[in-house]
């Protein structure tokens, strides 16, 4: 069956870059037409699309972030990582990783979530 | 502010029909397939609905989607208390970029 779990540091200081791994099984990233996305959620709130890697390394990013991030993906490892640079406070969130076909566009496998809270 | 509108909160008793609106724009429910995901406190999110109307495997026939222009809806049917949770919408957008609704909370009354 199809598992992702997200893991990385649960407190960043403003300014700093934040790494994220994203840790699946049951597929492969290098099967055509699948995807991984990271969502965030911060406390409360609605959920907001990040970014997104397909396995030919076609690679898209939310409009207002596209600066600050970076997602990658290491086949051999099955492993994505999406960093973010300069934290600020109000990137607070939970961050979850995603499973993604891109016949079906949607996300239909998600990881539990990684809390991560920016503070100095 | 999200560019897809939900309302923020529905409400509905056991085995009543509620249904929840979701608004977008050309660029993306107008001219993509729409999602809906269902989140239970403290949980991560469920997919529900792909492709407008197409329900996962092991989601229940309760659970319906539709479309119309720039505009979706989700319909609950035969409400019960374990469907209290918060709803979400999403669609790709035209800008390259998945988007979300703001989300709607359930309450079963």
């Amino acid at each position: 069956q199809i598992t992702l779990k997200e893991s990385g540091p649960t407190l960043v200081k403003p300014t700093q870059t934040l790494t994220l791994t994203c840790t699946f099984s049951g597929f492969s990233l290098s099967t055509s037409g699948v995807g991984v996305g990271w969502i965030r959620q911060p406390p409360g709130k609605a959920l907001e699309w990040l970014a997104l890697i397909y396995w030919d390394d076609d690679k898209r990013y939310s409009p207002s972030l596209k600066s600050r991030l970076t997602i990658t993906k290491d086949t051999s490892k099955n492993q994505v990582v999406l960093t973010m640079t300069n934290m600020d406070p109000v990137d607070t969130a939970t961050y979850y990783c995603a499973h993604r076909l891109d016949w079906a566009g949607s996300f239909d496998y998600w990881g539990q979530g990684t809390l991560v809270t920016v503070s100095s | 502010q999200s560019v897809l509108t939900q309302p923020p909160s529905a409400s509905g008793t056991p085995g009543q029909r509620v249904t929840i609106s979701c608004s977008g724009s050309s660029s993306n429910i107008g001219s993509n397939y729409v999602y809906w995901y269902q989140q239970l406190p403290g949980t991560a999110p469920k997919l529900l609905i792909y492709r407008n109307n197409q329900r996962p495997s092991g989601v229940p026939d309760r659970f319906s989607g539709s479309k119309s222009g720039t505009s979706a809806s989700l319909a609950i049917s035969g409400l019960r208390s374990e469907d209290e949770a918060d709803y979400y919408c999403a669609a790709w957008d035209d800008s390259l970029s998945e988007v979300f609704g703001g989300g709607t909370k359930l309450t079963v009354l």
